[in-house]
């Protein structure tokens, strides 16, 4: 069983449209990251979460410890959020010195 | 804006080949990783290391594998013989103190072993 599942794997969405993509995770953490990745490869991080929620523009994430879950929100859509939206976390105690990736949302915004 | 450097952006190389991928991380950062992604799967954690040394590696990075911090800048990746499945795109990461501090990745090192 894998560590970290995202849902959906696939989104595709009209532009305007309100996005959620979530995540959970099945161990004990000290950090989640939200992370975007360009179809060049690239990977940018957009957040770190160990409680709350935090708002970057039109990005929002949210995290429930308890629940051991996460959403990244996107409010207004656009085709330039079009990228792999992937969840990670850091594990807590052994096996902590690394980050735990899910296997990526691809979201796909049209015109 | 600091951010990670890695190079060559792609490599091809022969099977049973060494390779080896550069990585200058953010200067004021104490925690250095390698990643890789085959393509289309999810990303991998290699190796992490932390004043001047090896703090955590996978299952994956066997005894093939090597990472060395020469000169206080560069954190290189070696691959001493190279299989056709270390064909991936390798990321170089670095955060200020730890894998729970903000992770800041460089552009990946597409490697393609023929």
């Amino acid at each position: 069983k894998n560590e970290v599942e995202q849902s959906p794997q696939n989104l595709t969405a009209q532009e305007g449209e309100f996005i959620t993509i979530n995540c959970s995770y099945s161990v004990g953490i000290s950090a989640l990251h939200w992370l975007q990745q360009h179809p060049g490869g690239g990977i940018v991080s957009l957040f770190m979460l160990s409680s709350g929620k935090k708002k970057h523009g039109r990005l929002i994430a949210t995290i429930n410890i308890q629940e051991k879950h996460s959403s990244l929100h996107i409010t207004a859509s656009h085709p330039r959020d079009s990228a792999v939206y992937i969840c990670a976390v850091s594990p807590r105690g052994q096996g902590a010195q690394k980050l735990v990736f899910g296997q990526g949302t691809r979201l796909t915004i049209n015109p | 804006e600091p951010e990670v450097t890695q190079t060559p952006s792609h490599q091809v190389t022969q099977m049973g080949q060494e390779v080896i991928l550069r990585c200058v991380p953010i200067s004021n950062h104490l925690y250095f990783y390698w990643y890789r992604q085959i393509l289309g799967q999810k990303v991998e954690f290699l190796v992490s290391f932390y004043n001047n040394e090896i703090s955590e590696k996978s299952e994956i990075f066997d005894d093939q594998f090597s990472v060395e911090r020469p000169d206080g800048s560069n954190f290189t990746l070696k691959i001493r013989s190279t299989k056709l499945e270390d064909s991936a795109m390798y990321f170089c990461a670095s955060s200020e103190w730890g894998p729970a501090a903000e992770a800041f990745f460089g552009q990946g090192t597409r490697l393609t072993v023929v």
